[in-house]
C-alpha cells in the first residue's frame, strides 16, 4: 500500500462549479500536510499547508481527518487556469522534513 | 533570482553515459533535496541534505547514483552508466529547517535515456 494515496481523476468541473477530492495517508504519526499544484510538464508549487481545523485560502478549502487519516481539497467557483494536477503531500515529523508525495488527482475546468 | 536554480533543463544521453545535474537552493535554505518523477506519478524521494551532510538517502539511489553538496550551497546529481530506466524528471527542492516548511521546488531537469 502506498503511504499516500490518491484518486488520479481525472476530475472534469464544469467552469463555476465547486468540486473536492481526498487522500489518505498511512502513517498514523505523519505531523504536517500540504496541497502542491503542479501544471503540466512544470514543477510542483506549494497551494497551501492543511490545519488540523481546516483552513481557507480564497476558493480553496482544506480539511483534516487525523482519526480516519485524510485530507480534503475543495475548490469552490472553478476558474479554467484552476485545471491541474494536485498532489497530496504528507511530513511524517522524522528527522529531515522529508515529504512523500502522492500520485496526484487530476482536475479539468471546462467552459 | 531569489527561487532554486536547475541546470541543465533537458538533458538526452545515450544509454551507457555518465550525466551530472547541478542544483543551486535558494541561500537562507539549509536543506536541500532531490527527487524523482515519472509521467503521470508523484515525486518520488531520492535523498537530502542538511548543509554539506547527506542525511538520508532513498533505496531508489543505486550505486549507480551520487550526490555532493560540498560546501552546503550548491549541489549536483550523478548518474553513472545511464539506463533507459532512469528516464525522468529529476526535481530538486530546497527549505528552511522544521517540519512545518514546504518545499520551494526548481523548474527540474528533464533526463531522456536513448
Amino acid at each position: 500500500r502506498k503511504e499516500v494515496e490518491q484518486d488520479p481523476g481525472p476530475f472534469n468541473v464544469p467552469e463555476g462549479a465547486t468540486v473536492a477530492f481526498n487522500c489518505t495517508y498511512s502513517n498514523s504519526a505523519s505531523q504536517s500536510f500540504f496541497w502542491y499544484r503542479q501544471d503540466c510538464r512544470k514543477e510542483p508549487k506549494l497551494l497551501m499547508s492543511v490545519y488540523s481545523s481546516g483552513n481557507e485560502d480564497g476558493r480553496f478549502t482544506a480539511q483534516l481527518n487525523r482519526a480516519s487519516q485524510y485530507i480534503s481539497l475543495l475548490i469552490r467557483d472553478s476558474k479554467l487556469s484552476d485545471s491541474a494536477t494536485y498532489l497530496c503531500v504528507v511530513n511524517r515529523g522524522a528527522a529531515g522534513n522529508k515529504l512523500t508525495f502522492g500520485g496526484g488527482t487530476r482536475v479539468l475546468v471546462k467552459p | 533570482d531569489t527561487g532554486v536554480s536547475q541546470n541543465p533543463r533537458h538533458k538526452i544521453t545515450k544509454r551507457g553515459q555518465n550525466v551530472t545535474f547541478r542544483c543551486d537552493p535558494i541561500s537562507e535554505h539549509n536543506r536541500l533535496y532531490w527527487y524523482r518523477q515519472t509521467l503521470g506519478q508523484g515525486p518520488e524521494f531520492l535523498t537530502y541534505f542538511q548543509n554539506e551532510a547527506q542525511l538520508e538517502k532513498s533505496r531508489l539511489l543505486s550505486d549507480r547514483f551520487s550526490a555532493e553538496r560540498p560546501k552546503g550551497s550548491f549541489s549536483t546529481l550523478e548518474i553513472q552508466r545511464t539506463e533507459q530506466g532512469d528516464s525522468a524528471m529529476y526535481l530538486c527542492a530546497s527549505s528552511l529547517p522544521g517540519e512545518n516548511y514546504g518545499y520551494t521546488f526548481g523548474s527540474g531537469t528533464r533526463l531522456t535515456v536513448v
